[in-house]
């Protein structure tokens, strides 16, 4: 078990509202990843911060945003949620930025209604 | 930009048959990882294979990388209920990111 800890587990939310989800680091690592899996796919990045600066960002929109503190905890933010939002949500702890092995917490569960 | 093909996509095994599968990914990379997720469950982590020849085996897991053919496989011995799960293999690039295949959904029947 990864010390990879997300906040909540399972959320509900309705269309047009906004969320923020939330992910502690493990000890010792100061890059975290934010991946979107819908159901049946793999994961899919959304955008990496390292250092409390984003580093990198995959296809998705500006409404998708996120910030990493200074203890390497990092939330990500959804604004003008839309049905599709719909998915399992990744947070990955790694060290050094680029692509290192990752270990993920156990995930947010977000549905929109 | 890079794509990650797995297959088979749906895999239904027989307890103590032996099987393979495959991860074939389109650019150059010497980073490849596998996961195991059981169903609404995080992801894993199984094997990081960091140059070209790797070999690593865990149980009866053993996963491999050819980097020159871009291809890493992940291959079952004598399978177990206990190994049901979907397998993900992830490429890293040059980048920041994992580029993940889409999964085989693996059933062991007895």
């Amino acid at each position: 078990e990864t010390g990879v800890t997300q906040s909540p587990t399972h959320l509900i939310k309705t269309r047009g509202q906004q969320v923020t989800l939330r992910c502690s680091s493990q000890s010792g690592h100061n890059t975290v990843s934010w991946y979107q899996q819908a159901l049946g796919q793999g994961p899919q990045f959304i955008f990496q911060y390292y250092r409390e600066e984003e580093n990198g960002r995959g296809n998705f929109p500006p409404r998708f945003s996120g910030l990493q503190f200074p203890n390497y905890s990092s939330e990500l933010n959804v604004n003008a949620l839309e049905l599709d939002d719909s998915a399992l949500y990744l947070c990955a702890s790694s060290f050094g930025g680029g692509v290192t092995e990752a270990f993920f917490g156990q995930g947010t569960r977000l549905t929109v209604v | 930009e890079l794509k990650v093909e797995q297959n088979p996509l749906f895999l239904s095994m027989q307890e103590g048959k032996n099987y393979t599968i495959y991860c074939n990914y389109s650019t150059t990379s010497d980073r490849l990882y596998w996961y195991r997720q059981d169903p609404g469950k995080s992801l894993e982590s199984l094997f990081v294979l960091l140059s070209n020849g790797a070999v690593k085996q865990e149980g009866r897991l053993m996963a491999s990388l050819d980097t020159k053919a871009r291809l890493s496989t992940l291959h079952i011995t004598a399978a177990v209920h206990d190994l049901s799960a979907t397998y993900f293999c992830a490429v890293g690039g040059s980048n920041y990111k994992l580029t993940f295949g889409k999964g085989t959904l693996l059933t062991v029947n007895p």
